[in-house]
């Protein structure tokens, strides 16, 4: 089956640590994003992707880190430098990041510190 | 900063009826957009794609567009309980090429 894989599905962080969630695409897709949803709010974005090796900060990068070795994987790090990191985590891909290319999303990832 | 506006609801509509929702934007450039059903606690999923002004319709979804007045809707006809959900817009902005989602309409069904 192909498809976006995210893992785990719920993470629990204590104060000043790194975290890191994983995401996994089997759709041989070019760009690869990372987004937050906070209750009751759109979502925005991380941090994207639209080639191997090279990525975007997005509207909300601070506190966060990425990488993008594997056309196949984009994996997120939430470092302790983010000051509110409570929130679902959601990976998405697309074939390419031009008109009219569709957005995928994984099943996410649900973070809370305690 | 290019935006997405959605009424965030809830629009509740009775089991049956045509649930109408509603969507603008305000970059003029963009060319590909898109409606998203999002279930509580889940994951977006893709519901509809539209790239040219008009109708397209897909069993009991019609998504329509309308690049003039920048203005996105989707209507669900004979609308079911199961289609509680929200309902998020996303535009593929030009330039950067960035997906802008809006905050989402909750569609409540009453059975």
């Amino acid at each position: 089956d192909g498809g976006i894989t995210q893992s785990p599905k719920y993470l629990f962080r204590k104060e000043g640590q790194n975290v890191t969630l994983s995401c996994e695409q089997n759709l041989n897709h070019d760009a690869m994003y990372w987004y937050r949803q906070d209750p009751g709010q759109g979502l925005r974005l991380i941090y994207y992707s639209q080639i191997v090796n090279d990525f975007q900060k997005g509207d909300i990068a601070e506190g966060y880190s990425v990488s993008r070795e594997k056309k196949e994987s984009f994996p997120l790090t939430v470092t302790s430098a983010q000051k509110n990191p409570t929130a679902f985590y959601l990976c998405a891909s697309s074939i390419d990041s031009r008109p009219p290319s569709t957005q995928y999303f994984g099943p996410g990832t649900r973070l809370t510190v305690l | 900063q290019k935006e997405v506006e959605q009424n965030s609801g809830p629009l509740s509509v009775p089991e049956g009826a045509i649930a109408s929702l509603n969507c603008t934007y305000s970059d003029r450039g963009s060319q590909s957009f898109f409606w998203y059903r999002q279930y509580s606690g889940k994951s977006p999923e893709l519901i509809m794609s539209i790239y040219s002004n008009g109708d397209k319709e897909d069993g009991r979804f019609t998504a329509q567009l309308n690049k003039a007045s920048q203005y996105v809707s989707l209507l669900i006809r004979d609308s079911q309980p199961s289609d509680s959900a929200t309902y998020l817009c996303a535009v593929l902005t030009s330039g950067t090429y960035k997906y802008i989602f809006g905050t989402g309409t909750r569609l409540k069904v009453l059975a």
